[in-house]
């Protein structure tokens, strides 16, 4: 059974940095490019950022383009979001997803974790 | 970026209705296109890719249409578990980027 669990959300205050994990079980980690998608609360489903199988690809919304970087582990089957410069805008839930292949839709999710940004 | 533009935002049905969600491309996008179902405190689950290719285990009351920049999502007979909040989501570029959400609320 494919597994995404996340980790490492909570309360920062603007401009500081976190870093959230994405542990992943029950596929072939090393095969599949994986995303970052987020949620303000009661907003809609913003994506992120995406890592190829390999890292050789990496993208990033304009939002985040220079304060969050995305990484992986193959050997570890985890993926990871390292977000600096926080802002309040930043405030989320953060899914971590598969793609099916890179670039295309998202076929498993984890079950989020909250970053909230506040002072 | 690709803009993707939901409507309606908020719909109100009935069990059994057949309910009928547009989402518009910016620009063609061929058929690079999937739709998603998320419940309350849920994460989004993927019902249909490629515009009309339905998701393993999805139910067949669900079906996706289009091309191009006009797609819609049909739920042939709607049920008490498809009260929910539907997203369209385009792959032929990056960014990857999703439309606003159709909230499907009962009548």
């Amino acid at each position: 059974e494919v597994q995404l669990v996340e980790s490492g959300g909570g309360l920062v205050k603007p401009g500081g940095s976190l870093r959230l994990s994405c542990a992943a079980s029950g596929f072939t980690f090393s095969s599949y490019s994986m995303n970052w998608v987020r949620q303000a609360p009661g907003k809609g489903l913003e994506w992120v950022s995406s890592i190829s199988s390999s890292s050789s690809y990496i993208y990033y919304a304009d939002s985040v383009k220079g304060r969050f970087t995305i990484s992986r582990d193959n050997a570890k089957n985890s993926l990871y979001l390292q977000m600096n410069s926080l802002r309040a805008e930043d405030t989320a839930v953060y899914y971590c997803a598969r793609d099916i292949s890179s670039g295309s839709y998202f076929d498993y999710w984890g079950q989020g974790t909250l970053v909230t940004v506040s002072s | 970026d690709i803009q993707m533009t939901q409507s309606p935002s908020t719909l109100s049905a009935s069990v059994g209705d057949r309910v009928t969600i547009t989402c518009r491309a910016s620009q063609s996008i061929s058929s690079w296109l999937a739709w998603y179902q998320q419940k309350p405190g849920k994460a989004p689950k993927l019902l249909i890719y490629k515009a009309s290719s339905l998701e393993s285990g999805v139910p067949s009351r669900f079906s996706g249409s289009g091309s191009g920049t006009e797609f819609t999502l049909t739920i042939s007979s709607l049920q008490p578990d498809d009260f929910a909040t539907y997203y369209c989501q385009q792959y032929n570029s990056y960014s990857l980027t999703f439309g606003g959400g159709t909230k499907v609320e009962i009548k």
